[in-house]
Protein backbone atom coordinates (compact mmCIF):
# COMPACT_ATOMS: atom_id res chain seq x y z
CA UNK A 1 0.00 0.00 0.00
CA UNK A 2 1.34 3.27 -1.04
CA UNK A 3 2.46 6.30 1.74
CA UNK A 4 -0.10 9.12 -0.01
CA UNK A 5 -2.90 9.83 1.60
CA UNK A 6 -5.90 12.10 0.35
CA UNK A 7 -8.65 14.17 2.11
CA UNK A 8 -11.58 14.11 2.27
CA UNK A 9 -12.50 11.34 -0.08
CA UNK A 10 -15.53 12.98 -0.74
CA UNK A 11 -17.02 16.19 -0.84
CA UNK A 12 -20.73 18.16 -2.09
CA UNK A 13 -20.44 21.78 -1.84
CA UNK A 14 -22.46 24.66 -3.23
CA UNK A 15 -21.31 26.56 -6.44
CA UNK A 16 -18.90 29.61 -5.44
CA UNK A 17 -17.69 27.89 -2.28
CA UNK A 18 -13.69 27.80 -1.90
CA UNK A 19 -12.05 23.98 -1.21
CA UNK A 20 -8.87 23.23 -0.65
CA UNK A 21 -8.02 19.36 -1.65
CA UNK A 22 -5.32 17.28 0.69
CA UNK A 23 -2.51 15.23 -0.64
CA UNK A 24 0.61 14.41 1.84
CA UNK A 25 2.89 11.23 1.11
CA UNK A 26 5.43 9.94 3.57
CA UNK A 27 8.33 8.55 1.03
CA UNK A 28 9.80 11.36 0.60
CA UNK A 29 9.51 11.98 -2.84
CA UNK A 30 10.17 15.07 -4.51
CA UNK A 31 7.83 14.56 -7.28
CA UNK A 32 4.57 15.15 -6.94
CA UNK A 33 1.40 15.49 -9.35
CA UNK A 34 -2.45 16.11 -9.52
CA UNK A 35 -4.52 14.60 -12.02
CA UNK A 36 -8.47 14.98 -13.24
CA UNK A 37 -10.29 12.08 -13.98
CA UNK A 38 -14.16 12.36 -15.92
CA UNK A 39 -15.78 8.84 -15.09
CA UNK A 40 -14.16 5.83 -17.26
CA UNK A 41 -12.29 8.42 -18.95
CA UNK A 42 -8.16 8.96 -18.89
CA UNK A 43 -6.19 10.87 -16.56
CA UNK A 44 -5.29 14.77 -17.17
CA UNK A 45 -2.36 16.61 -15.78
CA UNK A 46 -3.02 19.60 -14.00
CA UNK A 47 -0.17 20.29 -12.08
CA UNK A 48 2.65 19.54 -11.35
CA UNK A 49 6.24 19.83 -8.81
CA UNK A 50 9.36 18.81 -8.92
CA UNK A 51 10.88 20.08 -5.19
CA UNK A 52 9.56 22.50 -2.73
CA UNK A 53 8.39 26.06 -3.83
CA UNK A 54 8.27 24.52 -7.48
CA UNK A 55 4.61 24.27 -9.16
CA UNK A 56 4.04 23.71 -12.66
CA UNK A 57 0.68 23.70 -14.63
CA UNK A 58 -0.24 20.30 -16.15
CA UNK A 59 -1.80 19.83 -20.01
CA UNK A 60 -5.01 20.68 -18.74
CA UNK A 61 -6.14 24.08 -17.94
CA UNK A 62 -7.61 24.18 -14.55
CA UNK A 63 -8.77 27.09 -12.75
CA UNK A 64 -7.43 25.54 -9.73
CA UNK A 65 -3.70 26.43 -7.57
CA UNK A 66 -1.55 24.69 -5.75
CA UNK A 67 1.30 24.80 -3.46
CA UNK A 68 4.37 23.15 -2.21
CA UNK A 69 5.73 24.34 1.14
CA UNK A 70 7.03 21.10 2.29
CA UNK A 71 7.90 18.37 0.56
CA UNK A 72 5.20 15.61 2.04
CA UNK A 73 2.30 18.36 1.09
CA UNK A 74 0.73 19.34 -1.97
CA UNK A 75 -2.64 21.05 -1.65
CA UNK A 76 -5.20 21.47 -4.28
CA UNK A 77 -7.11 24.98 -3.84
CA UNK A 78 -10.18 25.90 -6.22
CA UNK A 79 -11.12 29.34 -5.05
CA UNK A 80 -14.74 29.40 -6.08
CA UNK A 81 -15.65 25.98 -7.04
CA UNK A 82 -18.37 25.59 -10.31
CA UNK A 83 -20.47 22.32 -11.26
CA UNK A 84 -17.81 22.34 -14.34
CA UNK A 85 -14.95 20.98 -11.56
CA UNK A 86 -17.10 18.11 -10.53
CA UNK A 87 -14.87 15.17 -11.07
CA UNK A 88 -12.34 12.93 -9.22
CA UNK A 89 -8.84 14.25 -8.70
CA UNK A 90 -5.99 12.19 -7.88
CA UNK A 91 -2.78 12.60 -6.21
CA UNK A 92 0.07 11.15 -7.09
CA UNK A 93 4.30 11.01 -5.94
CA UNK A 94 7.52 9.66 -7.50
CA UNK A 95 11.32 9.82 -6.66
CA UNK A 96 12.10 10.34 -10.11
CA UNK A 97 15.28 8.34 -9.97
CA UNK A 98 16.50 6.60 -12.66
CA UNK A 99 16.47 3.37 -11.07
CA UNK A 100 12.65 3.80 -10.39
CA UNK A 101 11.79 4.68 -13.90
CA UNK A 102 9.39 7.23 -12.45
CA UNK A 103 6.64 5.02 -11.05
CA UNK A 104 4.17 6.93 -9.79
CA UNK A 105 2.37 6.24 -6.26
CA UNK A 106 -1.48 7.35 -6.57
CA UNK A 107 -3.30 8.42 -3.30
CA UNK A 108 -7.11 7.02 -3.13
CA UNK A 109 -8.66 10.11 -4.99
CA UNK A 110 -11.40 12.98 -3.88
CA UNK A 111 -14.31 12.90 -5.89
CA UNK A 112 -15.64 16.19 -6.08
CA UNK A 113 -18.86 17.19 -6.43
CA UNK A 114 -20.30 20.98 -6.91
CA UNK A 115 -24.51 21.55 -6.94
CA UNK B 1 -6.26 10.88 -26.07
CA UNK B 2 -2.74 12.57 -24.92
CA UNK B 3 -0.58 9.93 -25.70
CA UNK B 4 -1.86 6.20 -25.31
CA UNK B 5 -4.83 4.74 -26.62
CA UNK B 6 -6.37 0.91 -25.01
CA UNK B 7 -8.08 -0.85 -26.73
CA UNK B 8 -10.57 -2.80 -26.47
CA UNK B 9 -12.40 -0.17 -24.45
CA UNK B 10 -14.29 -3.07 -22.08
CA UNK B 11 -13.58 -6.62 -22.31
CA UNK B 12 -15.41 -8.88 -20.20
CA UNK B 13 -14.57 -12.74 -19.73
CA UNK B 14 -14.88 -15.10 -17.21
CA UNK B 15 -12.77 -16.77 -14.35
CA UNK B 16 -9.74 -18.96 -15.42
CA UNK B 17 -9.53 -16.91 -19.16
CA UNK B 18 -6.93 -14.77 -20.18
CA UNK B 19 -7.29 -11.06 -20.94
CA UNK B 20 -5.40 -9.39 -23.60
CA UNK B 21 -5.45 -5.54 -23.60
CA UNK B 22 -3.53 -3.07 -25.99
CA UNK B 23 -1.98 0.15 -25.85
CA UNK B 24 -1.15 2.28 -28.62
CA UNK B 25 1.17 5.33 -28.88
CA UNK B 26 2.36 8.38 -30.84
CA UNK B 27 5.44 8.93 -30.21
CA UNK B 28 9.39 8.01 -28.57
CA UNK B 29 9.15 6.37 -25.42
CA UNK B 30 11.96 5.90 -22.92
CA UNK B 31 9.68 3.13 -20.90
CA UNK B 32 5.56 2.10 -20.68
CA UNK B 33 4.22 1.29 -17.65
CA UNK B 34 0.80 -0.50 -17.07
CA UNK B 35 -1.44 0.80 -13.96
CA UNK B 36 -4.88 -0.70 -12.70
CA UNK B 37 -7.59 0.84 -10.94
CA UNK B 38 -10.29 -0.40 -9.30
CA UNK B 39 -13.53 1.14 -9.55
CA UNK B 40 -13.25 5.13 -7.55
CA UNK B 41 -9.85 4.29 -6.16
CA UNK B 42 -6.66 5.64 -7.28
CA UNK B 43 -3.95 4.01 -9.96
CA UNK B 44 -1.75 1.19 -8.60
CA UNK B 45 1.10 0.55 -10.43
CA UNK B 46 1.74 -3.28 -12.26
CA UNK B 47 4.77 -3.21 -13.87
CA UNK B 48 7.13 -1.32 -16.31
CA UNK B 49 8.99 -2.09 -19.80
CA UNK B 50 11.72 -0.24 -20.99
CA UNK B 51 12.04 0.73 -24.99
CA UNK B 52 14.69 -1.40 -24.96
CA UNK B 53 13.10 -4.71 -23.71
CA UNK B 54 10.69 -6.56 -26.00
CA UNK B 55 8.49 -8.72 -23.13
CA UNK B 56 8.08 -9.01 -19.67
CA UNK B 57 6.97 -10.83 -17.10
CA UNK B 58 5.38 -10.64 -13.44
CA UNK B 59 3.34 -13.09 -11.70
CA UNK B 60 0.40 -13.87 -14.14
CA UNK B 61 0.93 -10.33 -16.06
CA UNK B 62 2.83 -10.52 -19.69
CA UNK B 63 3.66 -7.23 -21.34
CA UNK B 64 5.22 -6.69 -24.60
CA UNK B 65 6.74 -4.16 -26.27
CA UNK B 66 6.60 -3.24 -29.66
CA UNK B 67 8.38 0.15 -30.59
CA UNK B 68 8.06 -0.18 -34.63
CA UNK B 69 4.66 -0.18 -33.82
CA UNK B 70 4.45 2.10 -30.64
CA UNK B 71 2.17 -0.20 -29.44
CA UNK B 72 1.90 -3.04 -25.90
CA UNK B 73 -0.23 -5.31 -25.09
CA UNK B 74 -0.64 -6.89 -21.51
CA UNK B 75 -1.89 -10.51 -20.78
CA UNK B 76 -3.52 -11.44 -17.99
CA UNK B 77 -3.51 -15.05 -17.51
CA UNK B 78 -6.24 -17.25 -15.34
CA UNK B 79 -7.75 -13.99 -14.97
CA UNK B 80 -10.02 -14.15 -11.26
CA UNK B 81 -12.84 -11.90 -10.23
CA UNK B 82 -10.36 -10.28 -8.29
CA UNK B 83 -8.90 -8.50 -11.43
CA UNK B 84 -12.05 -6.94 -12.46
CA UNK B 85 -10.51 -2.83 -12.69
CA UNK B 86 -9.81 -0.60 -15.25
CA UNK B 87 -5.98 -0.77 -17.00
CA UNK B 88 -4.37 1.83 -17.81
CA UNK B 89 -0.91 2.21 -20.20
CA UNK B 90 1.21 5.28 -19.49
CA UNK B 91 3.92 7.03 -21.34
CA UNK B 92 7.07 9.28 -20.38
CA UNK B 93 7.21 11.98 -21.49
CA UNK B 94 10.29 13.08 -23.54
CA UNK B 95 11.16 16.00 -21.51
CA UNK B 96 9.92 15.92 -17.39
CA UNK B 97 8.56 13.06 -15.27
CA UNK B 98 4.91 13.38 -15.36
CA UNK B 99 3.18 10.68 -17.30
CA UNK B 100 0.86 10.29 -19.93
CA UNK B 101 -1.99 8.15 -19.54
CA UNK B 102 -4.44 6.68 -22.02
CA UNK B 103 -8.42 6.08 -21.59
CA UNK B 104 -7.89 2.81 -20.06
CA UNK B 105 -9.94 -0.42 -20.73
CA UNK B 106 -12.41 -1.68 -18.49
CA UNK B 107 -11.89 -5.38 -17.56
CA UNK B 108 -14.42 -7.63 -16.15
CA UNK B 109 -14.49 -10.83 -14.61
CA UNK B 110 -17.20 -13.06 -14.02
CA UNK B 111 -17.18 -15.90 -11.42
Amino acid sequence: EADIYQTPRYLVIGTGKKITLECSQTMGHDKMYWYQQDPGMELHLIHYSYGVNSTEKGDLSSESTVSRIRTEHFPLTLESARPSHTSQYLCASSDGEESSYNEQFFGPGTRLTVL
Amino acid sequence: SQQGEEDPQALSIQEGENATMNCSYKTSINNLQWYRQNSGRGLVHLILIRSNEREKHSGRLRVTLDTSKKSSSLLITASRAADTASYFCATDRFSGYALNFGKGTSLLVTP
